[in-house]
């Protein structure tokens, strides 16, 4: 079992839809990446969280540090949204990030 | 261009050949990071470099050679490979002086023949 675990692995939804992508982990963190990877392949990082909410435009990413859970949302889902959603985690004295095996979302015009 | 960029972007290469991959960053980054990544798998961690030191070699077969010259410069130096070698190779950096998040290349998309 990965230690970081994504719902759903594929989301189909029609444009304007909000969206949620959920990432749960089993050991301590000092932080939470979300990454969003493009068919080319390139990965942009979206955010890194240690606690709380952060929202980025129409991106909102929230953490709860006690359930070991993460949400990222997306209001207003447009196709160009259309990519791979990874999350990471940084265990606790561990510069290393293990990886979610990712999310595909489709946003259908 | 997110400051991070990999060259090739594509490569296809037979089990004999020998080639490089390479990275390069002007972020002022002092860790530079080659992960692999299969089809359905997370990515997996190959090699650390913090200041120009290879600090981490996550148990990767020695036809992958790593190289970091300096801070801005990372290779993946690949030697008789095999088919199941063929995967997105990426490269990352980050400032390890605080809690800071790293920067991905595009990375290079590799077939092994």
């Amino acid at each position: 079992k990965n230690e970081v675990e994504q719902s759903p692995q594929n989301l189909t939804a029609q444009e304007g839809e909000f969206i949620t992508i959920n990432c749960s982990y089993s050991v301590g963190i000092s932080a939470l990446h979300w990454l969003q990877q493009h068919p080319g392949g390139g990965i942009v990082s979206l955010f890194m969280l240690s606690s709380g909410k952060k929202k980025h435009g129409r991106l909102i990413a929230t953490i709860n540090i006690q359930e070991k859970h993460s949400s990222l949302h997306i209001t207003a889902s447009h196709p160009r949204d259309s990519a791979v959603y990874i999350c990471a985690v940084r265990p606790f004295g561990n510069e290393k990030l293990t990886f979610g095996t990712g999310t595909r979302l489709t946003i259908i015009p | 261009e997110t400051g991070v960029t990999q060259t090739p972007r594509h490569l296809v290469m037979g089990m004999t050949n020998k080639k490089s991959l390479k990275c390069e960053q002007h972020l002022g980054h002092n860790a530079m990071y080659w992960y692999k990544q299969s089809a359905k798998k997370p990515l997996e961690l190959m090699f650390v470099y913090s200041l120009e030191e290879r600090v981490e070699n996550n148990s990767v077969p020695s036809r992958f050679s790593p190289e970091c010259p300096n801070s801005s410069h990372l290779f993946l130096h690949l030697h008789t490979l095999q088919p199941e070698d063929s995967a997105l190779y990426l490269c990352a950096s980050k400032w390890t002086g605080g809690n800071y998040g790293y920067t991905f290349g595009s990375g290079t998309r590799l077939t092994v023949v």
